[in-house]
């Protein structure tokens, strides 16, 4: 079982709609978790942290569920600027190596 | 604007020639940088960390005398594939992790395509 997956997609949504994604983990350890968004052929770039409580960045909103091991992103009122490849990404409890999702795609069309 | 830089952005060179790429930590001393290969619409990968002044622990299936990683700074740390292949080819990209903000900055990546 990989350490981290995600529900490659693609989202294919209209501006202006919401769009939400999970993403889940295996180690049960894990203690931080983040959101990057990746662009073609670019490098990923950090959108959010996790935390424990959900929180919120504008238009985006992540939550944490501990016990089901996941997390999610939910994208509301999108931007065709959205478009992109989100990566769901955990970190250990020992150490600061990132495990990486594969990516779930999401295309905001006009 | 980039906290870490990483060149070369893009190389082609034939089978068999080896091929450097460095990452440097612009703003902040990086203890510890990262080294990730990325196949196409597949996850980063985890190849090595790398430790200023030690070592580099390599994750398991990386061959440590093809990816020769040397760490010699606070702000540089290099990855150089030895007698490169064309399944060597692929999108590096390069990390630094800064420990007072609990994150890894990435570098823009290097396309290697090996002919």
């Amino acid at each position: 079982r990989k350490e981290v997956e995600q529900d490659p997609g693609p989202f294919n949504v209209p501006e202006g709609a919401t769009v939400a994604f999970n993403c889940t983990y295996s180690n049960s350890a894990s203690q931080s978790f983040f959101w990057y968004r990746q662009d073609c052929r670019k490098e990923p770039k950090l959108l959010m942290s996790v935390y424990s409580s959900g929180n919120e960045d504008g238009r985006f909103t992540a939550q944490l569920n501990r016990a089901s091991q996941y997390i999610s992103l939910l994208i509301r009122d999108s931007k065709l600027s959205d478009s992109a490849t989100y990566l769901c990404v955990v970190i250990g409890s020992n150490d600061y190596k990132l495990s990486f999702g594969a990516g779930t795609t999401v295309t905001v069309r006009a | 604007g980039a906290v870490v830089s990483q060149h070369p952005s893009w190389v082609i060179c034939k089978s068999g020639t080896s091929v450097k790429i460095e990452c440097r930590s612009l703003d902040f001393q990086a203890t510890t940088m990262f080294w990730y290969r990325q196949f196409p619409k597949q996850s980063l990968m985890l190849m090595a960390t790398s430790n200023e002044g030690s070592k580099a622990t390599y994750e398991q299936g990386v061959e440590k005398d093809k990816f020769l990683i040397n760490h010699a700074s606070l702000t540089l740390s290099t990855l150089t594939v030895t007698s490169a292949h064309p399944e060597d080819s692929s999108f590096y990209i390069c990390s630094a992790y800064l420990l007072a903000k609990n994150i890894q900055y990435f570098g823009a990546g290097t396309r290697l395509s090996v002919l």
